[in-house]
């Protein structure tokens, strides 16, 4: 099964009202990554993280790794409708392995 | 450049046909993955390959069996289809952190 849980796994907000989704894990992990996929689309890299309490802003987008590594946020301040689609968070193991697992999502829906 | 390119885009197969989907990359990557993308479940990873002539199992391979003969290219079988093996397919290849996805193949199994 999935080794990391993303919650919530679906949200609906007005259109300026910020956005939350949460990367959980129970073991440590050495980066995490974000995509976005868009309605029929296919997931796109936004970002990594790799460094403990590591925070990085894209625009309207911060980013967050925990102190323990174990979890990380993304962030969206002031909604607007082109944030319309799924976040997902994912995993990649290092050191020949290369393995790429994602989290299960959360679909943002804006209401103008 | 292409980029990831996967074919056939759309297709219906009856269960127990076999079928092989194909994804190609123009970049050099070593890195290629195929998932699959159900509601509610995310992207699932089904087997990997972190090079030309090696493969390794994902999440849930069973049942799907690849293979990566030339470096640009990772190939996906079914031998024979079942209905839970509906769903939307992604490949993607990866050089050392991105990954680049393909537009994805919708396959029905009746």
């Amino acid at each position: 099964g999935q080794q990391v849980m993303q919650i919530p796994q679906y949200q609906h907000v007005q259109e300026g009202e910020d956005f939350t989704t949460y990367c959980n894990s129970s073991t440590t992990l050495s980066n995490i990554q974000w995509y976005k996929q868009r309605p029929g689309g296919h997931p796109v890299f936004l970002i990594q993280l790799v460094k403990s309490g590591e925070v990085k802003k894209q625009k309207r987008l911060t980013f967050q790794f925990g102190e323990a590594k174990k979890n990380s946020s993304l962030h969206i301040t002031a909604t607007q409708t082109t944030d319309v689609g799924t976040y997902f968070c994912a995993r990649k193991t290092n050191f020949g392995n290369e393995k790429l697992t994602f989290g299960t999502g959360t679909r943002l829906t804006i209401i103008p | 450049n292409a980029g990831v390119t996967q074919t056939p885009k759309f297709r219906v197969l009856k269960t127990g046909q076999s079928m092989t989907l194909l994804c190609a990359q123009d970049m050099n990557h070593e890195y290629m993955y195929w998932y699959r993308q159900d509601p509610g479940m995310g992207l699932r990873l089904i087997h990997y390959s972190v090079g030309e002539g090696t493969t390794a199992k994902g999440e849930v391979p069973d049942g799907y069996n690849v293979s990566r003969l030339k470096k640009q290219n990772f190939l996906l079988g079914l031998e024979s289809a079942a209905p839970s093996q509906t769903s939307v397919y992604f490949c993607a290849s990866s050089y050392s952190i991105e990954a680049f996805f393909g537009q994805g193949t919708r396959l029905t199994v009746v």
